[in-house]
């Protein structure tokens, strides 16, 4: 069973630029959640994608982005990067259907916002 | 608004001894509510879950208590063994809400002592 993987692991940019993040979901998963931990925070929602559309989203502008492909990878996309983005950006994936299936988390991207 | 409350941000247990980590919550609406435990440089990994039609559940050396009355619950691990020490997160869910959106707290850094 492959787990959840996202890549990079490590990510610097500057205030301004755009980013994308990778994950590949665990095998047999169908749906991926992004979320963003700060430093110190608890992860927080930023949305889900399930069936390559978005399907719920947290309190994050509409410069927060993403997409989920047909073999359930996902991307992470953010324009207009500020200093408060810097963060590790944390990729999970669940199968609909399951009920109370727990979330599998990888292990983040750490971006930094300079 | 901090829905999920972990209120000891560290916690230091001899080893062989019980750890108690302690979560509050303000929304009565939340049925479903789980542990994560968090390595560094890892993500977060799924421990424990609890349906808010019971008052405790029980994993080996882990066991949730819920108290729906105090919105209150804990994560007793007994006994603790040195590889517990993680930061442990508390978060919940609404069961009917099927995009994975789960509202984490701030994390309780636990320290087994040797």
């Amino acid at each position: 069973e492959t787990g959840v993987t996202q890549s990079p692991t490590h990510l610097i940019k500057t205030r301004g630029q755009q980013v994308t993040l990778r994950c590949s979901s665990q095998s047999g998963h169908n749906t991926v959640s992004w979320y963003q931990q700060a430093l110190g925070q608890g992860p927080q929602f930023i949305f889900q994608y399930y069936r390559e559309e978005e399907n719920g989203r947290g309190n994050f502008p509409p410069r927060f982005s993403g997409l989920q492909f047909p073999n359930y990878s996902s991307e992470l996309n953010v324009n207009a990067l500020e200093l408060d983005d810097s963060a590790l950006y944390l990729c999970a994936s669940s199968l609909v259907g399951a009920l109370n299936s727990p979330l599998h988390f990888g292990n983040g991207t750490r971006l930094t916002v300079t | 608004d901090q829905q999920v409350k972990q209120n000891s941000p560290s916690l230091s247990v001899q080893e062989g001894r019980i750890s108690i980590l302690n979560c509050d919550y303000t929304n009565s609406m939340f049925d479903y509510f789980l542990w994560y435990k968090k390595y560094p440089a890892e993500g977060p990994t799924f421990l424990i879950s609890i349906s808010s039609i019971k008052d405790k559940n029980e994993d080996g050396r882990f066991t949730v208590f819920l108290n729906k009355s105090a919105k209150h619950l804990s994560l007793h691990i007994v006994p603790s063994q040195p590889g517990d020490s993680a930061v442990y997160f508390c978060a919940a869910s609404l069961a009917l809400n099927r995009d994975d959106k789960i509202i984490f707290g701030k994390g309780t850094r636990l320290h087994i002592l040797p």
